[in-house]
């Protein structure tokens, strides 16, 4: 079967840097998406990966290992706006979009 | 660019009413269209794929003749929600591609469906 697993929910500092992980069990690939998804609101797209290797956003970067079925979100100097689910979603051999249930990310003052 | 409109964005209605929701892309041409449910605190479900001028393809276990989708053309498709019960409740949400499989969707601002 297909699978993304990604965290349920992490908690950082304000000012700090979080890493989100998401690994994925696809039939097939054709790149990788992260978005954003703040409360009661519908998810904005943040990036795409279709080949390894670090794509830098400003303050957000996502990593991608197609070897390892490994991705990152990256997010720097965090702000308390950055307080939202991040969703990891893989392009299968169909064009299908497989999604993870999402990261949930608190941040602190 | 790559502005997905959706309307209405709340609605709350009796039960047995019949709800139609729009879904415009504002600035390209959407030869593929998402219709997503979200129940709180709980990820995003796809419930159907349409293709323009195509019948839409459901996922399994959601009911076509209760959720009816037209995407009658490249920047409208509509999802009616039929004899809407409370049990049909929650965040529906639309999304649209131009096409291209490595495009990514658009989401619309979601339409928040409340049967009383």
């Amino acid at each position: 079967g297909q699978n993304i697993d990604q965290p349920t929910e992490m908690t950082a500092t304000e000012g700090a840097i979080v890493q989100i992980n998401c690994t994925y069990q696809t039939s097939g690939f054709n790149g990788l998406f992260w978005y954003q998804q703040h409360a009661g609101e519908a998810p904005t797209f943040l990036s795409y990966n279709v080949l390894d290797g670090l794509e830098e956003k400003g303050r957000f970067s996502s990593f991608l290992s197609r070897s390892k079925g490994y991705s990152y979100l990256l997010l720097k100097e965090l702000q308390m706006k950055d307080s939202a689910s991040y969703l990891c979603a893989v392009l299968d051999s169909n064009y299908q979009l497989i999604w993870g249930a999402g990261t949930k990310l608190i941040i602190k003052p | 660019g790559a502005v997905v409109s959706q309307h209405p964005s709340w609605v709350i209605c009796k039960s047995g009413t019949s709800v139609k929701i729009e879904c415009r892309s504002l600035d390209f041409q959407a030869t593929t269209m998402f219709w997503y449910r979200q129940f709180p605190k709980q990820s995003l479900m796809l419930m159907a794929t349409s293709n323009e001028g195509s019948k839409a393809t459901y996922e399994q276990g959601v009911e076509k003749d209760k959720f009816l989708i037209n995407h009658a053309s490249l920047t409208l498709s509509t999802l009616t929600v039929t004899s809407a019960h409370p049990e049909d409740s929650s965040f529906y949400i639309c999304s649209a591609t131009p096409g291209t499989g490595h495009q990514p969707q658009h989401f619309g601002d979601g339409t928040r469906l409340s049967i009383l």
